[in-house]
């Protein structure tokens, strides 16, 4: 496709499941990112992945959290026994590294978790 | 570490004056910086970036940023705001020189609002 593309755009889950959300990313773009949007609030980084590096995963804030990238291309970020407090939009973008990291990130629109 | 400041959480202007949004960064080499807007239920869409050249870059709808390495500073303006420039506006920066890589890191964002 022409963007990112996340699914799902909505996710209504019961605190303790675990939930998976999907990003496919441009086609040809080596960095994908995952950000947390809390409402009315910025973004938080939780895990970058470059190409075939090992991923960055500074920003996870906890071992609840995992993500993975499969042929580095799709990438899923898993929530396990999921919390109220995790309740917020997820936001995945993907950018070209290009020359020295010079070219700007797409985002898809984000999935919304709602966690009751 | 890399670091973006954005010290307001809103700037109301009225249709017709200048806005300007304002972002500081902290980084350790030379910096890349980004502009983004959130629209409301919206992702994130690139406004503009600065890498290298000239400090004053343009970007979408009329907007432009200068860069100012003295003051570390990359602030948003526009000569004449648009009650439809309202939305979230987030500034981003990149250092290669730092173990990240090619990590983004944003600020907290800046809502402005431009009334009749």
């Amino acid at each position: 496709g022409a963007g990112v593309s996340q699914s799902p755009s909505n996710k209504v889950t019961e605190k303790g499941k675990d939930v998976e959300l999907r990003c496919d990313p441009i086609s040809g773009h080596t960095a994908l990112y995952w950000y947390r949007q809390s409402l009315g609030q910025g973004l938080e980084f939780l895990i970058y992945f470059q190409g075939n590096s090992a991923p960055d995963k500074s920003g996870l804030p906890s071992d609840r959290f995992s993500a993975e990238r499969t042929g580095g291309s799709v990438s899923t970020l898993t929530i396990q026994r999921t919390q109220q407090e995790d309740s917020a939009v997820y936001l995945c973008a993907s950018s070209f590294r290009g020359s020295q990291g010079r070219t700007e990130a797409f985002f898809g629109q984000g999935t919304r978790l709602t966690v009751v | 570490a890399q670091s973006v400041a954005q010290p307001e959480d809103q700037v109301n202007v009225a249709e017709g004056n200048p806005l300007t949004v304002k972002c500081t960064y902290s980084v350790s080499g030379n910096p890349y910086l980004f502009w983004y807007v959130q629209y409301p239920n919206r992702g994130l869409q690139f406004l503009l970036k600065y890498i290298t050249g000239d400090n004053l870059v343009k970007g979408s709808y009329g907007f432009e940023a200068e860069f100012n390495k003295s003051q570390t500073s990359f602030h948003l303006k526009k000569p004449s705001a648009l009650v439809s420039d309202s939305a979230l506006y987030f500034c981003a920066v990149r250092d290669l020189l730092t173990g990240g890589g090619n990590k983004l890191t944003f600020g907290t964002g800046t809502q402005l609002k431009v009334e009749l």
